[in-house]
């Protein structure tokens, strides 16, 4: 059974960077069926899409956080990477690393990790 | 960016009752929705993709259909289980893009 697990400080000071890790288990980062991303989600808000890589590679990112954020694969570990620079309070939030899955033509979001809360504050 | 619009944005019921909530896409997404459910503290789950297929795993009292720029997901009879926050994203064109969500409470 794959999972996924959110790793990363739960605390960042306003202006510095956020990085957390997603650990992939029980299978393969590198299988072509799959995306892999990270969702946000405010304290008592909805959800935000923030990127989304391929084993390869490839990247996309949400346009309103781009110039902020970075997302990376490592195959060797098995695990993928957020990190989003100039951290506000506006960016307090429980990220979600995410599986994006290939069904016939359809990719969605069909894993999703537990979930890590991140404030920020000083 | 394609905004979708859930609604209501919360309703009230009662175990065992019918109960459907809607989501407008500002633009066609064909059939490129999924909805999920979320409950407090817990990461979001997978219900239907497709618009209409099941997650696998999920029971057959979820259902949902539509396509283009309208959408429903409908429980057919609600359970205690069932009270939580519900989600439609579609993954049609990038940005992908999440639904405000509605929230099912206990009458």
């Amino acid at each position: 059974q794959l999972q996924l697990q959110e790793s990363g400080p739960g605390l960042v000071k306003p202006s510095e960077t956020l990085s957390l890790t997603c650990s992939v288990s029980g299978g393969s980062i590198s299988n072509s069926n799959y995306y892999w991303g990270w969702i946000r989600q405010p304290p008592g808000k909805g959800l935000e899409w923030i990127g989304s890589i391929y084993y390869s590679g490839s990247t996309y990112y949400n346009p309103s956080l781009k110039s902020r954020v970075t997302i990376s694969v490592d195959t060797s570990k098995n695990q993928f990477s957020l990190t989003l620079s100039s951290v506000t309070a506006a960016d307090t939030a429980v990220y979600y690393c995410a599986r994006r899955g290939r069904y016939g033509s359809h990719w969605y979001f069909d894993l999703w990790g537990r979930g890590t809360l991140v404030t920020v504050s000083s | 960016d394609i905004q979708m619009t859930q609604s209501p944005s919360s309703l009230s019921a009662s175990v065992g009752d019918r109960v459907t909530i809607t989501c407008r896409a500002s633009q066609g997404i064909s059939s490129s929705l999924a909805w999920f459910q979320q409950k407090p503290g817990k990461a979001p789950k997978s219900l239907i993709y497709a618009a209409s297929s099941l997650h696998s795993g999920v029971p057959s009292k979820f259902s949902g259909s539509g396509s283009g720029t309208d959408f429903t997901l409908t429980i057919s009879s609600l359970q205690p289980e069932d009270f939580a926050t519900y989600y439609c994203q579609q993954y049609y064109i990038y940005p992908l893009t999440f639904g405000g969500g509605t929230k099912v409470e206990i009458k």
